[in-house]
């Protein structure tokens, strides 16, 4: 079975400055891949980034960023740069190849920018 | 452009109705998918299907049905809708394979009363 956990509920940034949101997983499959998505107040949900397990560099997509420590079963978000309109609902996904397309989702975490 | 769309977006109906929330996509996916997000719970996965007439059960889909008759539609069918069906439901919507993110629709507010 996979599991992702985000141990983060909530935590403010300063505008500017850069945000690191945690994401633990758990699986035995050896193919798998880790979206994150963002979910402002108006509730949709966006993805950000993926990052696959048999890629050999960290994802990057302009400010977001992907930490991926395999070896740790981690695959930390990085925001550069914060801006208020970063502030929403940040969710770590995993899908496992063996699981099929399917996603397991993390709880989240709340990001407020102050400006 | 593609894109993934939801109706109603509120809806808000009585214990014991029927209900279907529409969700059609024109990205010509596969894979499609309905979640429910309740506080506390994250995204669940209720029901998923891989194509025309594959229907699959995801981990809460008690009290749930899907049909799939067409690549770009994916109706939700509560049976009997009940206050603990209360929530937002997202369908998604991806190609196959593993480098390939699901798109989200903008989610139903469904409120049973």
């Amino acid at each position: 079975a996979q599991k992702i956990t985000q141990t983060q509920p909530g935590m403010f940034v300063q505008e500017k400055e850069a945000v690191t949101l945690d994401c633990t997983y758990d699986t035995s499959d050896p193919s798998y891949g880790l979206f994150w998505y963002k979910q402002p107040s108006s509730g949709e949900m966006i993805f950000l980034i993926y990052q696959g397990s048999y890629d050999q560099q960290n994802a990057t997509e302009g400010r977001y960023s992907l930490n991926f420590q395999k070896a740790r079963k981690s695959a930390n978000l990085v925001i550069s740069a914060s801006q208020l309109g970063d502030s929403a609902m940040y969710f770590c996904a995993m899908r496992a190849k063996a699981a099929g397309n399917k996603l397991t989702f993390g709880g989240g975490t709340r990001v407020l920018v102050k400006p | 452009d593609a894109e993934i769309t939801q109706s109603p977006r509120h809806k808000i109906t009585e214990t014991g109705r029927q209900v279907t929330l529409a969700c059609h996509q024109t990205w010509n996916h596969n894979n499609m998918f309905w979640y429910r997000q309740d506080l506390g719970h994250g995204l669940r996965l209720i029901h998923y299907s891989y194509g025309v007439q594959d229907t699959n059960k995801g981990e809460v889909s008690d009290g749930y049905s899907v049909s799939r008759s067409n690549t770009e539609d994916l109706p939700l069918t509560l049976e009997s809708a009940a206050s603990s069906q209360t929530s937002v439901y997202f369908c998604a919507s991806s190609e196959r394979g593993l480098p390939f993110a699901q798109y989200f629709g903008p989610g139903t507010r469904l409120t049973v009363l």
